[in-house]
């Protein structure tokens, strides 16, 4: 089946560095990707809707000039928390839809993130 | 619109008994329905799904759910618990089947598990 790879697992750095994580689909094309931001003992909220090809698409309130995606490839979204601060460390998710651009959605394993 | 809410934010039950995890939705149109099982530090898997057709799904693990229109509901059941079911649960709807249609999804708050022995 369809299967989504999230890099890296686990990041730790310093308040101020950019982080690039990566979201790639393994075995098929994924024309639209998702980015979830999800708090502990939270649901996952959706950060924004990736395109290839075009710019991606925010969900309310969120930064644009904080949180940038590319999706330069089909089969690679990435998400660059820009200039990060202790505020940003949370669990990162993103997803895709198959290989038909369909759902169900395909989730990669996440990403935590921690800002010192 | 779309929206879901699972009630209750925490269910424990006994190894053997049954799982019932609640979830209600509100959409405007007919809506696509999953549900998704989270184990910690891990993104989400996919347990089921409805779209259009039976209203009894069947999913992974032995888990099944109902669409139930009149209730705006999608209950997910599990005749017998097992210890490796504790995980946290969602709820989701999506308004479209693709992109084209909004491939969004929404999520309900989730639901924890526990599993007693």
């Amino acid at each position: 089946g369809a299967v989504v790879s999230q890099h890296p697992s686990r990041v730790i750095c310093k308040s101020g560095t950019s982080v690039k994580i990566e979201c790639r689909s393994l075995d098929f094309q994924a024309t639209t990707m998702f980015w979830y931001r999800q708090f502990p003992k939270k649901s996952l909220m959706l950060m924004a809707t990736s395109n290839e090809g075009s710019k991606a698409t925010y969900e309310q309130g969120v930064e644009k000039d904080k949180f940038l995606i590319n999706h330069a490839s089909l089969t690679l979204s990435t998400l660059t928390v820009t200039s990060a601060h202790p505020e940003d460390s949370s669990f990162y998710i993103c997803s895709a839809l198959d290989r038909e651009g369909h759902q169900p959605q395909h989730f990669g394993d996440g990403t935590r993130l921690s800002i010192l | 619109a779309q929206s879901v809410t699972q009630l209750g934010s925490h269910v424990s039950v006994s190894e053997g008994a049954l799982v019932l995890l609640r979830c209600n939705y509100s959409s405007s149109v007919p809506p696509y329905l999953f549900w998704y099982v989270q184990y910690p530090n891990q993104g989400l898997q996919l347990l089921l799904k409805y779209t259009t057709g039976a209203t009894l799904v069947k999913g992974i693990n032995g888990f099944e759910a109902e669409f139930k229109k009149s209730e705006t509901s999608f209950h997910l059941t599990k005749p017998s618990a097992h210890m490796s079911d504790a995980a946290e649960y969602f709820c989701a709807v999506s308004v479209g089947w693709d992109y084209n249609q909004g491939g969004k999804l929404i999520f309900g708050q989730g639901t924890e598990l526990s599993v007693k022995p």
